[in-house]
Order: structure tokens, then C-alpha cells, then sequence
């Protein structure tokens, strides 16, 4: 099993352009999490999505931030504009159902906005 | 809603020596605990989970945490650190409410530090 992947792993960008991060979860995973961690604020979770739909979305931080999932192999997490403050390492995580709840983690993106 | 506290940001130990970081819970439905370890620029790692069977987990790497309701507590332990153990610790907590909620939600992480 190749684990959750993320693309692309280092991403540097300027102020006001539009990112998007990448996720594939693990096969036959009906659960999709996306993740913020930062020094000051630590793990957040920002939105998670149940058999492609998106269940709570109450951790976006705003409206510049999206998310989608077109199926079940692909999900996308999209800023537009990018931010200073929004730099920070980004994790996607995958979980089966009936797994007692537990996540895999991707390897994260590293998200830096000059 | 629950929550996590992880007691102490930063452990330093030396190799070879018990190693302890604390935990405490928030919940007001029986837990699932976990304890997830990180290392440097690296994705997060399950290294133990409690699912209300025995209380006494035992983990990968020789780490093992030890569920206490009345403490509300899941500290986890090793009985000798070795350099390799050096990383940030997770502990995180979900319930199971009817299939609705998955989230899991994390402390704020322990850096552990192992001295030769």
C-alpha cells in the first residue's frame, strides 16, 4: 500500500497567487481529512469529507480557502489569494470506516507565501 | 466537545532512561485515545490507540500508554529511551458518536529530546 500521497511536497509561491495542494488517500478509505500545523496554532483540522462529501468545514479559516473531493481517489485544497500567513505545512489523512476512528497521514506540503 | 492537554511542550531524557509524556482528556462520552508520533518533516505516525478494551495499550517501537478513566488520563511511556525515539509526540482524542463524527482532535504536541 503506497500510504496517502501528496503533491507536490515544497511549495513557495507570492502573495496573491493561487495554490492548490494535492491528495490521494489510501484506497478504500471512506473518510478524507485535510490539516494546517503552524508553531503557533499546532494541528488544525480545516475540513473532512465522508464518501466525497464534505461533512464539516467549520475549520476553514476563510473564504479564501476550498476544498473539493471529485471522487474517491483525488482531493484538492485550493487558496486563492495566497497569504503570508498562510504559510504552514498542510496534511491531508485518510481513515476506513470502522477503523476506530484512526487516521494515516500523508507527508505533508510545505506551503511558504513570500 | 472533547479536548486533549498535553502536560510539558518539551521532555528532555537521557538514552536509556524511562521515558513519560503526560496526557489528560476531555470528553463526556467514553474515548478513543491515540498517541500519533512525528518526525522531522514527516507526516504523522499512529504509535498507539485505546478503543475500550484492554487499558493497557502496548504500541509500536516498545511504547506502551496506560488508560485511566478516573484520572482521566492516557500518559505515555517507555522504559528506555533510545536516540532514535527523539521526535514530537501527539496525543489526540475522538468519540464515537453513531457514526456521525470522526474528527479527531490533537494536543498541542511534545518534543521529546534524547541525550547521549
Amino acid at each position: 500500500d503506497a500510504g496517502v500521497i501528496q503533491s507536490p511536497r515544497h511549495e513557495v509561491t507570492e502573495m496573491g497567487q493561487e495554490v492548490t495542494l494535492r491528495c490521494k488517500p489510501i484506497s478504500g478509505h471512506d473518510y478524507l481529512f485535510w490539516y494546517r500545523q503552524t508553531m503557533m496554532r499546532g494541528l488544525e483540522l480545516l475540513i473532512y469529507f465522508n464518501n466525497n462529501v464534505p461533512i464539516d468545514d467549520s475549520g476553514m479559516p476563510e473564504d479564501r480557502f476550498s476544498a473539493k473531493m471529485p471522487n474517491a481517489s483525488f482531493s484538492t485544497l485550493k487558496i486563492q489569494p495566497s497569504e503570508p500567513r498562510d504559510s504552514a505545512v498542510y496534511f491531508c489523512a485518510s481513515s476506513p470506516w470502522g477503523r476506530d476512528n484512526e487516521q494515516f497521514f500523508g507527508p505533508g506540503t510545505r506551503l511558504t507565501v513570500l | 466537545a472533547q479536548s486533549v492537554t498535553q502536560l510539558g511542550s518539551h521532555v528532555s531524557v537521557s538514552e536509556g532512561a524511562l521515558v513519560l509524556l503526560r496526557c489528560n482528556y476531555s470528553s463526556s462520552v467514553p474515548p478513543y485515545l491515540f498517541w500519533y508520533v512525528q518526525y522531522p518533516n514527516q507526516g504523522l505516525q499512529l504509535l498507539l490507540k485505546y478503543t475500550s478494551a484492554a487499558t493497557l495499550v502496548k504500541g509500536i517501537n516498545g511504547f506502551e500508554a496506560e488508560f485511566k478513566k478516573s484520572e482521566t488520563s492516557f500518559h505515555l511511556t517507555k522504559p528506555s529511551a533510545h536516540m532514535s525515539d527523539a521526535a514530537e509526540y501527539f496525543c489526540a482524542v475522538s468519540v464515537n458518536s453513531g457514526g456521525s463524527n470522526y474528527k479527531l482532535t490533537f494536543g498541542k504536541g511534545t518534543l521529546l529530546t534524547v541525550n547521549p
